[in-house]
């Protein structure tokens, strides 16, 4: 069954703008991902956020997490032509018998228009 | 070098075909894994194994058989191919550790189409 949803569905902003996307799930976890997908490519990760982390920092991006209220979300800051591609998020459930299993979001399309 | 990689990038089949996609990863992972992303780009995972052994299967029509020969390789099998199988089919491998769980690699994909 589907886990997350995302929102926006899409998002077009210009190149210098900070994009925002949230990523929703439904179960216990024991870490959040997100990946990048420029189109007919394949998944690139992104970053990691293990349960009990509240922020992360990579580069330009920060990633929030609420597990109260089983909620995630990606800041790009300054964004690039090159950012633009398809973000997903994807949980691990909590338990030892996962192994990894990842459950995505329905992903967010984002464009950044020079 | 690649770390997931997977063949074909293309296949273009008729209903009804029997085919077979291939995976290899170079980084050592002890799991490896089959995600299948549909027309709307969702995607969802289809089986996983750990060291050879089975340890995901995620309902998928027994038309479609994983083999993993050595913990680098993962093939997928698809007998009687029809139009639903038609998308892109994803390997990826990652070293699970219990509670430090850690990213997944993804190869580039495959884009079944079945005509």
């Amino acid at each position: 069954s589907q886990q997350g949803e995302e929102d926006p569905q899409a998002l077009s902003i210009q190149e210098g703008e900070n994009a925002t996307m949230n990523c929703s799930y439904k179960t216990s976890i024991n870490n959040l991902q997100w990946y990048r997908q420029n189109s007919g490519r394949g998944l690139v990760h992104l970053i990691l956020i293990r349960s009990n982390e509240r922020e992360k920092h990579s580069g330009r991006l920060r990633v929030t997490l609420d597990t109260s209220k089983k909620s995630s979300s990606l800041l790009i800051t300054a964004s690039r032509a090159a950012d633009t591609a398809s973000y997903f998020c994807a949980t691990v459930n909590a338990g030892g018998t996962s192994y990894g299993k990842l459950t995505f979001g329905q992903g967010t399309i984002l464009t950044v228009h020079p | 070098d690649t770390a997931v990689s997977q063949t074909p990038k293309y296949l273009v089949t008729q209903m009804g075909n029997d085919k077979s996609i291939k995976c290899e990863q170079n980084l050592g992972h002890d799991t490896m894994y089959w995600y299948k992303q549909d027309s709307k780009k969702f995607l969802k995972i289809m089986f996983s194994y750990n060291n050879k052994e089975l340890i995901i299967n995620e309902t998928v029509p027994n038309r479609f058989s994983p083999k993993s020969p050595d913990k680098a390789h993962l093939n997928l099998h698809i007998n009687s191919l029809e139009l639903g199988d038609s998308a892109v089919y994803f390997c990826a491998s990652s070293q699970p550790t219990g509670i430090r769980e850690t990213e997944a690699f993804f190869g580039q994909g495959t884009r079944l189409t079945v005509v």
